[in-house]
């Protein structure tokens, strides 16, 4: 069972477009990451937010945690095809030791 | 090297037979995870080591798998009689310390197919 629900599960896009990927859940997460992983290899840490309502910013990329720390919202501006890959949020909770439960995962597509 | 070395790439095995995967983490990383993926899926966590314990090996679906980490460096997952569920990514990943205290960096994981 996925603690982390990510919303959609598949976008395909023109390059400029912007898009939004939601990470949800009932459980209260100390901190939450964002990854994105290419075919065949590792996912790569894009950020981490910790605090309530945080809001990060990372180029064309904005990273929202929400208030009460249960869900989190990644939003691209100007989709180039170099953003393709799949996009997950990982939560690490307070007491649950040092794992990360990851998201189902969004597979994002910009085509020129 | 001075990423997370994983081998082999790939594994292609037969059911009920006996597999280990290896992960080479980067040098001075106490913490090491492993994790496994299915297609188009998030990674499910399977074991943490701190140094040479296993601190969590709460995500290890049954008693088929065991992993190791006798030197607090190199770790092998070993899987007894695999079957074909057991198809999937295993991914490695190794941090300074404990995430998400220090970022994990991920291997670029081993295929492993049970047919």
């Amino acid at each position: 069972t996925q603690l982390l629900e990510q919303s959609p599960q598949f976008l395909s896009i023109q390059e400029g477009e912007n898009l939004t990927v939601y990470c949800n859940s009932s459980s209260v997460f100390s901190s939450l990451q964002w990854y994105r992983q290419e075919p065949g290899e590792g996912p790569v840490l894009l950020v981490t937010v910790v605090t309530g309502g945080e809001v990060k910013k990372l180029k064309r990329l904005t990273f929202q945690f929400g208030d009460a720390r249960k869900d989190s919202s990644l939003h691209i501006t100007a989709a180039q095809p170099g953003d393709t890959g799949l996009y997950l949020c990982a939560g690490a909770k307070t007491g649950g030791g040092n794992k990360l439960t990851f998201g189902t995962g969004t597979q994002l597509k910009v085509e020129l | 090297g001075a990423g997370v070395s994983q081998t082999p790439s790939n594994k292609v095995t037969e059911k009920g037979k006996y597999v280990e995967l290896r992960c080479d983490p980067i040098s001075g990383h106490t913490a090491l995870y492993w994790y496994r993926q299915s297609l188009g899926q998030g990674p499910e966590f399977l074991i943490y080591f701190q140094g040479t314990g296993a601190a969590d090996d709460s995500g290890l679906p049954n008693d088929r798998f065991f992993a190791v980490r006798p030197e607090g460096s190199v770790s092998t997952l070993k899987i007894q009689r695999t079957e074909r569920g057991d198809s999937a990514v295993y991914l490695c990943a190794s941090s300074k310390d404990r995430v998400p205290n220090t970022e994990a960096f991920f291997g670029q994981g081993t295929r492993l197919t049970v047919v």
